[in-house]
């Protein structure tokens, strides 16, 4: 259980284009899901921080304009990346959290997705 | 605030031979202590997580580690390594500031490039 995929895995697209990459919890109802940037040998920066049904929070410094993040459902969040610049190639990772567990208790764990590699040429 | 600091960002170890990767974090208050590993180009996997109890926490592949208080310390530790075991390994901490109570974010070390020669 408590699986997340992203899609696509990699994308190659040119200077000024627009790029969606989705993150779906696929057993599980997702309450939250989180996005990360990771640049080559570095560690994971948290982006934004989603709630089903609510505006995005984004982190100090990360554009909300340019990094667009849609959490309509439970189980998907997808994030835009528009007019995207060489700058923009980065690895992407989501994670998803549920905060209810059957029981009625807290999932207290973060869940990974595989995640995107994003090349803009 | 939280932080955390992995003093080591590469250790090359040849295979069969323990390993420790050393994490410290710093904290005001009560937090949640987490290793993920990667594989290139691949997410994250929890290796081991301390919420609370025991301070000796054992996790997937062999690896446990021990939360000190004291110290504020987390190491990651291996008796016997496999080539499988290269990897990226990642030490975060989160707070209980979520929702509810809940686990917070997770902010991560700047990862310890395990390197496992034959």
């Amino acid at each position: 259980g408590a699986v997340v995929s992203q899609h696509p895995s990699r994308v190659i697209c040119k200077s000024g284009t627009s790029v969606k990459i989705e993150c779906r919890s696929l057993d599980f109802q997702a309450t939250t899901m989180f996005w990360y940037r990771q640049f080559p040998k570095q560690s994971l920066m948290l982006m934004a921080t989603s709630n089903e049904g609510s505006k995005a929070t984004y982190e100090q410094g990360v554009e909300k304009d340019k990094f667009l993040i849609n959490h309509a459902s439970l189980t998907l969040s997808t994030l835009t990346v528009t007019s995207a610049h060489p700058e923009d190639s980065s690895f992407y990772i989501c994670s998803a959290r549920s905060l209810l567990t059957p029981s009625g208790g807290f999932y207290n764990e973060q869940f990974f997705g595989p995640g995107t590699r994003l090349t803009v040429l | 605030a939280q932080s955390v600091t992995q003093l080591d960002s590469q250790v090359p170890v040849f295979e069969e031979a323990p390993v420790e990767l050393r994490c410290n974090y710093s904290s005001s208050v009560s937090v949640y202590l987490f290793w993920y590993v990667q594989y290139p180009n691949q997410g994250l996997q929890l290796l081991l997580k301390y919420l609370s109890g025991s301070t000796l926490v054992k996790g997937i592949n062999g690896f446990e580690a021990e939360f000190n208080k004291s110290q504020t310390s987390f190491h990651l530790r291996k008796p016997s390594v496999h080539i499988s075991d290269t990897a990226e390994y990642f030490c975060a901490v989160s707070d209980l500031t979520g929702y509810g109570g809940s686990q917070g974010n997770l902010i991560f070390g700047k990862g310890t490039k395990l390197s496992v020669k034959p």
